[in-house]
């Protein structure tokens, strides 16, 4: 079953402006991550928070966790039209030593040069 | 960084036809290997997840004489779509992780696109 929501489901926005994407989910985690898709491809790790962490960076991205919402965001800065893709977030469970994700069901971003 | 190698890209084929998709980790040992289903503008859905050298566990719904996995060694896992049918066509993902814990990233291959006439 899916755990995490996104929102919005769709953002069109021109190159150069910002890009901010919301996972909100329900259950405790250990980590949240990250993943973006091209159309018709796998899918690619951005970035990886662990629950006890409140911000992380990797070049234009930006994620923010926030645990007691249970909720994280993607900022892209200065976005390019190579950033069109679909992006997910995905939860590492708190209570499971498995590896398994559970993925959200993803925004789609359009970068219009 | 981790590559993993997922083939074939892109099947066609009969209704009943058995179908065998590979995923390989190129460049590191993957303890854990995840199957994911995923339709037109959804998310992804796992199917099971993979140990080398023990049986996989399957999600809920999914079923194991139907989506036959094996994981024989650290770099390979194949999937088999038994006797296929129409509405088995869909796009097929696989991932790789060192460690079968959640705080590492998984890899994943560049997907299937399995059509079933």
């Amino acid at each position: 079953s899916q755990q995490g929501e996104e929102d919005p489901q769709a953002l069109s926005i021109q190159e150069g402006e910002n890009a901010t994407m919301n996972c909100s989910y329900k259950t405790s985690i250990n980590n949240l991550q990250w993943y973006r898709q091209n159309s018709g491809r796998g899918l690619v790790h951005l970035i990886l928070i662990r629950s006890n962490e409140r911000e992380k960076h990797s070049g234009r991205l930006r994620v923010t966790l926030d645990t007691s919402k249970k909720s994280s965001s993607l900022l892209i800065t200065a976005s390019r039209a190579a950033d069109t893709a679909s992006y997910f977030c995905a939860t590492g469970l708190g209570s499971s030593n498995t590896g398994k994700l559970i993925f959200g069901q993803g925004t789609t971003l359009q970068v219009k040069p | 960084g981790a590559v993993v190698s997922q083939h074939p890209s892109w099947v066609i084929c009969k209704s009943g036809t058995s179908v065998k998709i590979e995923c390989r980790s190129l460049d590191f040992q993957a303890t854990t290997m995840f199957w994911y289903r995923q339709f037109p503008k959804q998310s992804l859905m796992l199917m099971a997840t993979s140990n080398e050298g023990s049986k996989a566990t399957y999600e809920q719904g999914v079923e194991k004489d139907k989506f036959l996995i094996n994981h024989a060694s650290l770099t390979l896992s194949t999937l088999t779509v038994t006797s296929a049918h129409p509405e088995d066509s869909s796009f097929y993902i696989c991932s790789a992780q060192w460690g079968a814990i959640s705080n590492q990233p998984q890899h994943f291959g560049d997907g299937t696109r399995l059509s079933i006439l």
